[in-house]
């Protein structure tokens, strides 16, 4: 089994910084790697597809980037509804795993 | 738009089954562009694949490592929808439990459309 890690486990941050979180992959998953975003209450919402490409909808102010076992997920100016918890996600031919998450909050 | 409305109790008593169902609207069990899914979230565990059905000119079933020999995925092509049942549960499989369609073709995943979750407790 390929097993995520991501850090920080949570973070606090402003209104308007600079927001980034790692992921890192126990062997090279290329760029089979999404990132998704969990409020409190609701299922998790597809953000980034395949490392790097925005899905349909979202915002541009979240990015990512990475190959091979090391990615990260951007949020370039942190917005008061962007607090959530952040997942990424690695699949391969037996199906996928979840990172633990990312908790977000403002400071 | 596509929706997934899951049904199913919410308690199952320790080595019983538990079985759950979620009726698609928008798209169809039976596309050869989407894979539907078991996905479970807990504390302990988080975010976990369970399966997933899909039919590419058949039906084919791939079923998480961790739970193999106790699930079944099945699709229903009249109802339009898919069922989960996982045996022998105990508390461990105490969880919010989400069906979600996977619109990735070619081995991609997108997990892009969920059901609204069912709070599936394991206690006698």
């Amino acid at each position: 089994d390929i097993q995520m890690t991501q850090s920080p486990s949570s973070l606090s941050a402003s209104v308007g910084d600079r927001v980034t979180i790692t992921c890192q992959a126990s062997q090279d998953i290329s760029n089979y790697l999404n990132w998704y975003q969990q409020k409190p209450g609701k299922a998790p919402k597809l953000l980034i597809y395949d490392a790097s490409n925005l899905e349909t909808g979202v915002p541009s102010r979240f990015s990512g980037s990475g190959s091979g076992t090391d990615f990260t997920f951007t949020i370039s100016s942190l917005q008061p509804e962007d607090i959530a918890t952040y997942y990424c996600q690695q699949y391969d031919n037996l199906g996928f795993t979840f990172g633990p998450g990312t908790k977000v909050n403002i400071k | 738009q596509v929706q997934l409305q899951q049904s199913g109790p919410g308690l199952v008593k320790p080595s019983q089954t538990l079985s759950l169902t979620c009726a698609i609207s928008g798209d169809s069990v039976s596309s050869n562009s989407a894979a539907w899914n078991w996905i479970r979230q807990s504390p302990s565990r988080g975010l976990e694949y369970l399966g997933r059905t899909y039919y590419r000119s058949k039906w084919y079933n791939d079923y998480a490592v961790s739970v193999k020999s106790r699930i079944t995925i099945n699709p229903d092509t009249s109802k339009n929808q898919f069922s989960l049942q996982l045996n022998s549960v105990t508390p461990e499989d105490t969880a919010v439990y989400y069906c979600a369609r996977d619109r990735g073709v070619y081995g991609a995943v997108r997990i892009d459309y969920w059901g609204q979750g069912t709070l599936v407790t394991v206690s006698s």
